[in-house]
Protein backbone atom coordinates (compact mmCIF):
# COMPACT_ATOMS: atom_id res chain seq x y z
CA UNK A 1 0.00 0.00 0.00
CA UNK A 2 1.01 3.24 -1.12
CA UNK A 3 1.25 5.44 2.08
CA UNK A 4 1.24 9.24 0.32
CA UNK A 5 0.36 8.92 -3.28
CA UNK A 6 -0.25 11.45 -6.54
CA UNK A 7 -1.29 11.50 -9.99
CA UNK A 8 0.11 12.36 -12.56
CA UNK A 9 3.77 11.38 -11.73
CA UNK A 10 4.19 13.41 -15.04
CA UNK A 11 2.36 16.47 -16.81
CA UNK A 12 3.47 18.29 -20.12
CA UNK A 13 0.81 21.38 -20.56
CA UNK A 14 1.08 24.58 -22.90
CA UNK A 15 1.62 28.17 -21.42
CA UNK A 16 -1.56 29.25 -20.17
CA UNK A 17 -3.55 26.16 -19.20
CA UNK A 18 -4.69 25.45 -16.02
CA UNK A 19 -3.98 22.03 -14.48
CA UNK A 20 -4.49 20.46 -11.17
CA UNK A 21 -2.51 17.20 -9.24
CA UNK A 22 -4.05 15.40 -6.56
CA UNK A 23 -2.23 13.86 -3.61
CA UNK A 24 -3.79 11.06 -1.10
CA UNK A 25 -2.34 9.61 2.14
CA UNK A 26 -3.73 6.79 3.84
CA UNK A 27 -1.39 7.00 6.54
CA UNK A 28 -4.54 8.88 8.96
CA UNK A 29 -2.46 11.84 8.98
CA UNK A 30 -4.19 15.24 9.99
CA UNK A 31 -1.91 17.38 8.41
CA UNK A 32 -0.77 17.76 4.29
CA UNK A 33 1.62 19.92 2.66
CA UNK A 34 2.90 20.72 -0.91
CA UNK A 35 6.53 22.02 -1.82
CA UNK A 36 8.22 22.78 -5.07
CA UNK A 37 11.61 21.41 -6.01
CA UNK A 38 13.07 23.67 -8.69
CA UNK A 39 15.84 22.41 -11.26
CA UNK A 40 18.74 22.86 -8.77
CA UNK A 41 16.91 20.67 -6.95
CA UNK A 42 16.28 23.37 -3.94
CA UNK A 43 12.78 22.47 -1.91
CA UNK A 44 10.72 25.14 -0.53
CA UNK A 45 7.35 24.44 1.27
CA UNK A 46 4.12 26.43 -0.88
CA UNK A 47 1.26 25.41 1.18
CA UNK A 48 0.51 23.53 4.54
CA UNK A 49 -2.84 22.72 5.43
CA UNK A 50 -5.18 21.08 8.40
CA UNK A 51 -8.59 20.88 9.29
CA UNK A 52 -7.93 23.91 11.35
CA UNK A 53 -5.65 26.42 8.99
CA UNK A 54 -4.28 26.37 5.84
CA UNK A 55 -0.54 28.36 5.98
CA UNK A 56 0.23 30.00 2.67
CA UNK A 57 3.94 30.41 1.52
CA UNK A 58 4.05 34.18 0.83
CA UNK A 59 5.80 33.57 -2.12
CA UNK A 60 3.27 31.60 -3.73
CA UNK A 61 1.62 33.21 -6.37
CA UNK A 62 -2.20 33.45 -6.48
CA UNK A 63 -2.34 31.48 -9.13
CA UNK A 64 -1.61 28.50 -7.20
CA UNK A 65 -4.43 26.90 -4.54
CA UNK A 66 -4.36 23.95 -2.68
CA UNK A 67 -7.97 22.48 -2.08
CA UNK A 68 -8.72 19.61 0.65
CA UNK A 69 -12.22 17.82 -0.36
CA UNK A 70 -11.29 15.46 2.99
CA UNK A 71 -8.75 14.87 5.72
CA UNK A 72 -6.94 12.23 3.36
CA UNK A 73 -6.34 14.77 -0.03
CA UNK A 74 -5.17 17.95 -0.86
CA UNK A 75 -4.74 18.96 -4.51
CA UNK A 76 -3.12 21.39 -6.11
CA UNK A 77 -4.76 23.89 -8.56
CA UNK A 78 -2.42 25.60 -10.87
CA UNK A 79 -4.16 28.33 -13.20
CA UNK A 80 -2.49 30.31 -15.83
CA UNK A 81 0.87 28.36 -16.08
CA UNK A 82 3.99 30.18 -16.70
CA UNK A 83 7.38 28.74 -17.52
CA UNK A 84 8.56 28.91 -14.37
CA UNK A 85 6.22 26.68 -12.85
CA UNK A 86 8.08 23.98 -14.23
CA UNK A 87 9.20 21.57 -11.29
CA UNK A 88 8.80 18.84 -9.39
CA UNK A 89 6.07 19.13 -6.92
CA UNK A 90 6.00 17.04 -4.12
CA UNK A 91 3.05 16.40 -1.55
CA UNK A 92 4.00 15.22 2.29
CA UNK A 93 1.60 14.48 4.91
CA UNK A 94 2.07 14.06 8.86
CA UNK A 95 0.71 13.84 12.19
CA UNK A 96 0.19 16.49 13.90
CA UNK A 97 2.64 16.93 17.05
CA UNK A 98 0.93 16.03 20.77
CA UNK A 99 -1.74 13.45 18.73
CA UNK A 100 -1.35 9.97 19.91
CA UNK A 101 1.61 8.59 18.27
CA UNK A 102 2.87 11.77 16.55
CA UNK A 103 6.18 11.90 15.45
CA UNK A 104 5.79 15.26 13.60
CA UNK A 105 7.95 13.40 10.27
CA UNK A 106 6.77 14.03 7.33
CA UNK A 107 5.93 11.53 4.52
CA UNK A 108 6.25 12.26 1.08
CA UNK A 109 4.67 11.31 -2.21
CA UNK A 110 6.65 10.27 -5.33
CA UNK A 111 6.48 14.02 -6.60
CA UNK A 112 4.95 15.05 -9.95
CA UNK A 113 7.48 16.43 -12.75
CA UNK A 114 5.34 19.60 -14.14
CA UNK A 115 6.79 20.78 -17.57
CA UNK A 116 5.25 24.01 -19.17
CA UNK A 117 5.98 24.37 -22.77
CA UNK B 1 13.60 33.15 9.82
CA UNK B 2 15.06 29.60 10.13
CA UNK B 3 17.53 28.92 7.51
CA UNK B 4 19.87 25.80 6.36
CA UNK B 5 23.14 25.39 5.19
CA UNK B 6 24.45 22.54 3.81
CA UNK B 7 28.14 23.45 2.66
CA UNK B 8 29.39 20.25 0.78
CA UNK B 9 27.43 20.51 -2.87
CA UNK B 10 29.22 17.10 -3.65
CA UNK B 11 30.57 14.69 -1.78
CA UNK B 12 32.73 11.29 -3.08
CA UNK B 13 33.35 8.40 -0.77
CA UNK B 14 34.65 4.60 -1.59
CA UNK B 15 32.39 1.42 -0.99
CA UNK B 16 32.92 0.63 2.84
CA UNK B 17 34.18 3.93 3.80
CA UNK B 18 32.25 6.20 6.26
CA UNK B 19 31.37 9.89 4.95
CA UNK B 20 30.25 12.23 7.21
CA UNK B 21 27.97 15.23 5.40
CA UNK B 22 27.45 18.54 7.44
CA UNK B 23 24.36 20.47 7.91
CA UNK B 24 24.23 23.63 10.49
CA UNK B 25 20.92 25.79 11.46
CA UNK B 26 20.19 29.11 12.50
CA UNK B 27 17.06 29.55 14.59
CA UNK B 28 15.82 31.52 17.78
CA UNK B 29 13.65 28.53 18.32
CA UNK B 30 14.44 26.43 21.62
CA UNK B 31 11.95 23.36 20.57
CA UNK B 32 12.33 21.63 17.15
CA UNK B 33 13.06 18.94 14.94
CA UNK B 34 15.82 18.09 12.39
CA UNK B 35 15.92 15.41 9.77
CA UNK B 36 18.05 13.81 6.51
CA UNK B 37 16.24 12.84 3.74
CA UNK B 38 17.75 11.55 1.25
CA UNK B 39 16.63 11.62 -2.66
CA UNK B 40 17.66 8.73 -4.91
CA UNK B 41 17.55 9.26 -8.91
CA UNK B 42 13.85 7.84 -8.64
CA UNK B 43 13.13 11.05 -7.22
CA UNK B 44 11.41 10.00 -4.46
CA UNK B 45 12.04 11.73 -0.83
CA UNK B 46 13.24 9.14 1.87
CA UNK B 47 13.49 10.11 5.53
CA UNK B 48 16.84 8.32 6.69
CA UNK B 49 16.87 9.97 10.64
CA UNK B 50 15.21 12.57 12.62
CA UNK B 51 16.50 13.82 15.91
CA UNK B 52 14.15 16.21 18.45
CA UNK B 53 16.04 18.98 19.79
CA UNK B 54 15.19 18.14 23.43
CA UNK B 55 16.78 14.96 23.20
CA UNK B 56 20.84 14.97 23.92
CA UNK B 57 21.34 11.42 22.80
CA UNK B 58 22.26 11.52 19.34
CA UNK B 59 20.19 9.56 16.59
CA UNK B 60 21.16 6.47 15.01
CA UNK B 61 19.40 4.28 12.84
CA UNK B 62 21.59 1.29 11.89
CA UNK B 63 24.19 2.70 9.58
CA UNK B 64 23.23 6.20 9.70
CA UNK B 65 24.14 8.58 12.82
CA UNK B 66 24.29 11.74 14.32
CA UNK B 67 26.03 14.20 15.59
CA UNK B 68 23.89 16.95 16.88
CA UNK B 69 25.51 19.97 18.81
CA UNK B 70 22.76 22.22 19.74
CA UNK B 71 24.63 24.88 21.16
CA UNK B 72 26.74 25.07 17.67
CA UNK B 73 23.24 24.38 15.72
CA UNK B 74 25.49 21.79 13.79
CA UNK B 75 23.47 18.38 12.36
CA UNK B 76 25.57 16.16 10.99
CA UNK B 77 25.13 12.87 9.04
CA UNK B 78 27.30 9.87 9.71
CA UNK B 79 26.95 7.01 7.35
CA UNK B 80 29.47 3.62 7.84
CA UNK B 81 30.09 1.48 5.74
CA UNK B 82 29.20 2.78 2.88
CA UNK B 83 26.90 1.16 -0.24
CA UNK B 84 26.25 1.70 -3.76
CA UNK B 85 22.82 2.28 -2.86
CA UNK B 86 23.68 4.97 -0.61
CA UNK B 87 24.23 7.13 -3.73
CA UNK B 88 21.88 9.62 -3.47
CA UNK B 89 20.74 13.88 -2.89
CA UNK B 90 20.49 14.28 0.74
CA UNK B 91 18.97 17.18 2.13
CA UNK B 92 18.86 18.80 5.83
CA UNK B 93 15.51 19.81 7.08
CA UNK B 94 14.54 22.10 10.31
CA UNK B 95 11.11 22.31 11.50
CA UNK B 96 9.77 24.08 14.47
CA UNK B 97 8.06 22.65 16.73
CA UNK B 98 6.27 25.96 18.30
CA UNK B 99 4.29 26.49 14.93
CA UNK B 100 1.14 24.44 15.76
CA UNK B 101 1.89 21.25 13.70
CA UNK B 102 1.51 22.78 10.31
CA UNK B 103 4.93 24.29 9.62
CA UNK B 104 6.40 23.06 6.40
CA UNK B 105 10.28 21.88 6.43
CA UNK B 106 13.33 24.25 5.86
CA UNK B 107 15.36 22.07 3.80
CA UNK B 108 19.18 22.93 2.98
CA UNK B 109 20.40 22.90 -0.96
CA UNK B 110 21.45 19.26 -0.63
CA UNK B 111 24.60 17.47 -1.01
CA UNK B 112 24.95 14.92 -3.78
CA UNK B 113 27.05 11.96 -2.87
CA UNK B 114 28.22 9.62 -4.38
CA UNK B 115 30.14 5.96 -3.80
CA UNK B 116 32.75 4.66 -5.26
CA UNK B 117 33.06 1.33 -6.52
Amino acid sequence: DTAVSQTPKYLVTQMGNDKSIKCEQNLGHDTMYWYKQDSKKFLKIMFSYNNKELIINETVPNRFSPKSPDKAHLNLHINSLELGDSAVYFCASSQTPGQASSTDTQYFGPGTRLTVL
Amino acid sequence: AQTVTQSQPEMSVQEAETVTLSCTYDTSESDYYLFWYKQPPSRQMILVIRQEAYKQQNATENRFSVNFQKAAKSFSLKISDSQLGDAAMYFCAYKGASGGGADGLTFGKGTHLIIQP
